[in-house]
């Protein structure tokens, strides 16, 4: 089956720091997201991407669907603690009535004031 | 927009005791369902998904079922837990099946001792 990998696995940076993570599938997807889960909180939806090569900004965030359809990056500007948390990407194909994810296992980010 | 309510917030039950979890959907109709269950805050296993009422997959073997008794109500449940269930559970939905992304919960918190 399809399977993500997202990397780093984890980052410890300094507050105003840039941060950039990754993804990418061995196969293609339809559309790429960006989630962010806070402790013991549900994930949150930052960026959804829809058309290969879409480079879209969501305040300090960042995140570009690759040209391949087989990849997509997040990049956080200038990181602040309240960054803290886990960021997931997902794969989504709209073949059928799923709409099933396939989600990455996480890049889970700390920031040192 | 939608609103996911989840069911409890918290939970500690003993092994071999029955588990009732509840996800309840507000502002959408006919959305499409989904369960997951995330372990020590990484990585989102998805269990079960709806298409519509008394419509369910399972995507993986499992202790638990689930069951869709109206078109905004998801349960998940089991008879007997086992200490590998323990975890934390969110609910999601698709509003717009095919055109549309995956929105979370606030999730359910469940320790079995």
């Amino acid at each position: 089956g399809q399977q993500l990998n997202q990397s780093p696995q984890s980052m410890f940076i300094q507050e105003g720091e840039d941060v950039s993570m990754n993804c990418t599938s061995s196969s293609i997807f339809n559309t790429w997201l960006w989630y962010k889960q806070e402790p013991g909180e549900g994930p949150v939806l930052l960026i959804a991407l829809y058309k290969a090569g879409e480079l879209t900004s969501n305040g300090r965030l960042t995140a570009q669907f690759g040209i391949t359809r087989k990849d997509s990056f997040l990049n956080i500007s200038a990181s602040i603690p309240s960054d803290v948390g886990i960021y997931f990407c997902a794969g989504q194909n709209y073949g059928g009535s799923q709409g099933n994810l396939i989600f990455g296992k996480g890049t889970k980010l700390s920031v040192k004031p | 927009s939608q609103t996911i309510h989840q069911w409890p917030a918290t939970l500690v039950q003993p092994v071999g005791s029955p588990l009732s979890l509840e996800c309840t959907v507000e502002g959408t109709s006919n959305p499409n369902l989904y369960w997951y269950r995330q372990a020590a805050g990484r990585g989102l296993q998805l269990l079960f998904y709806s298409v519509g009422i008394g419509q369910i997959s399972s995507e993986v073997p499992q202790n638990l079922s689930a069951s869709r008794p109206q078109d905004r109500q998801f349960i998940l449940s089991t008879k007997k837990l086992l200490l590998s269930d323990s975890g934390f559970y969110l609910c999601a939905i698709q509003p717009r099946p095919s055109t549309d992304t995956q929105y979370f919960g606030p999730g359910t918190r469940l320790t079995v001792l």
